[in-house]
């Protein structure tokens, strides 16, 4: 078992451009949790997806969206990039409240 | 809101010898968990030990140990005998009792912890 999976694992993009990243959970686990952890910082939660619907969300604006799919991957969208986005973005799966973190993808807005 | 604060941004021990990082949080709230995540190079986060907060008694993780002072608002992390692989970043971490999905961690600024051979 893989465990928790993200893609790509480094990205660049410009400023107001708009970036994907995936995420697929570990084998069994039906819930992924979206954290951001700037240089220097602890991660801070974004969302959770559960049934393919947002259950819980972070402080976080309007420009992070995000999907889950029937096989329970998920995509954390963000919308116009501002160089403060640029962050380690980990995501979390998790079944019956045992999560388990993957190993993030490192996005640096230029 | 919950904060996490950890004073310590780094740390370091003689391999084999034993290690106290620290962790202190801010809350009105009276059942929590308590946790401590290590996140090596790899980046992934690693649960190293959990606590809940109607639990008198202190939790053990074979090397590692927690000091939970709930009137002080403390959360310690012990580690014993300390192994070259147990250089990290160390994240102490407050999830409300009332977070029925489990999700809403607040972590605190993290300990860069230094193992010397």
């Amino acid at each position: 078992d893989a465990g928790v999976t993200q893609s790509p694992t480094h990205l660049i993009k410009t400023r107001g451009q708009q970036v994907t990243l995936r995420c697929s959970p570990k084998s069994g686990h039906d819930t992924v949790s979206w954290y951001q952890q700037a240089l220097g910082q602890g991660p801070q939660f974004i969302f959770q997806y559960y049934e393919e619907e947002e259950r819980q969300r972070g402080n976080f604006p309007d420009r992070f969206s995000g999907h889950q799919f029937p096989n329970y991957s998920s995509e954390l969208n963000v919308n116009a990039l501002l160089l403060g986005d640029s962050a380690l973005y980990l995501c979390a799966s998790s079944l019956r409240g045992s999560q388990l973190f993957g190993s993030g993808t490192r996005l640096t807005v230029v | 809101a919950q904060t996490v604060t950890q004073s310590q941004p780094e740390m370091s021990v003689q391999e084999a010898e034993t290690v106290t990082l620290s962790c202190t949080y801010d809350t009105s709230e009276s059942d929590y968990y308590l946790f401590w995540y290590k996140q090596p190079p790899s980046r992934q986060m690693i649960l190293v030990i959990r606590q809940e907060a109607y639990k008198q008694q202190n939790a053990t993780e074979n090397r590692f140990s927690v000091n939970f002072q709930k009137a002080a608002k403390s959360f310690s992390l012990k580690i014993s005998d300390s192994q070259l692989g147990d250089a990290a970043m160390y994240f102490c971490a407050y999830r409300s009792y009332r977070d029925n999905y489990g999700q809403n961690f607040v972590f605190g600024p993290g300990t860069r912890l230094s193992v010397l051979p």
